[in-house]
């Protein structure tokens, strides 16, 4: 099946910093990406879409400047959690769908990346 | 309200035992009703889907939905320790690329 990796799987960082997280597509090309939190015993609540080539589509409530969403190629997206704060330490997991349009549940999900913000 | 309802348990049954999964949800749009499986500080990864009402049957897992009471349900039979995970119910409507997942129910198979 379709393989999404994530990168890094877990992070560490001081309030205030800026923190790069990577989701790449290995075996296929992800028109489409999406963008996860899940807080521990909490569903996974949709952060933003994005297409590759454009700009990302941001669910109501999350703030588009401090979730920065770059999609620059047809397997790697990237999320940077800027200015961090201990309320950003959540659970981010991605997942990419290989085709424009298709079925919202033909998107296949990243490890996730744990963040904890100090 | 919250758009899909799921009982985050935990739920802790014996090996060998059926289990029964089930969500609730309030929008008539949902046309595709998934069930994902997540493994600790792992992605979730797609068991089944189903489209419209009806069953789905796949080795030990059925998946159940009823449309005209928006309930859906999965079963799990003859439970192994490795069906120990957290399970996802997730929807979507016709045409839409967004899913809404439910909240998870932690499942514990004892041996």
């Amino acid at each position: 099946g379709a393989v999404v990796s994530q990168h890094p799987s877990r992070v560490i960082c001081k309030s205030g910093t800026s923190v790069k997280i990577e989701c790449r597509s290995l075996d296929f090309q992800a028109t489409t990406m999406f963008w996860y939190r899940q807080f521990p015993k909490q569903s996974l609540m949709l952060m933003a879409t994005s297409n590759e080539g454009s700009k990302a589509t941001y669910e109501q409530g999350v703030e588009k400047d401090k979730f920065l969403i770059n999609h620059a190629s047809l397997t790697l997206s990237t999320l940077t959690v800027t200015s961090a704060h201990p309320e950003d330490s959540s659970f981010y997991i991605c997942s990419a769908k290989g085709t424009s349009g298709g079925k919202a549940h033909e998107q296949f999900f990243g490890p996730g990346t744990r963040l904890t913000v100090l | 309200q919250k758009e899909v309802e799921q009982d985050p348990g935990p739920l802790s049954v014996p090996e060998g035992a059926i289990v029964s999964l089930n969500c609730t949800y309030s929008n008539s749009a949902f046309q595709y009703f998934m069930w994902y499986r997540q493994y600790s500080r792992k992605g979730p990864e797609l068991l089944m889907y189903t489209y419209s009402s009806g069953n789905k049957e796949d080795g030990r897992f059925t998946a159940q939905v009823d449309k005209s009471s928006k309930y859906i349900s999965l079963f799990i039979r003859d439970s192994q320790p490795s069906d120990s995970a957290t399970y996802l119910c997730a929807m979507s409507a016709e045409g839409a690329q967004k899913l809404v997942f439910g909240q998870g129910t932690r499942l514990t198979i004892n041996p």
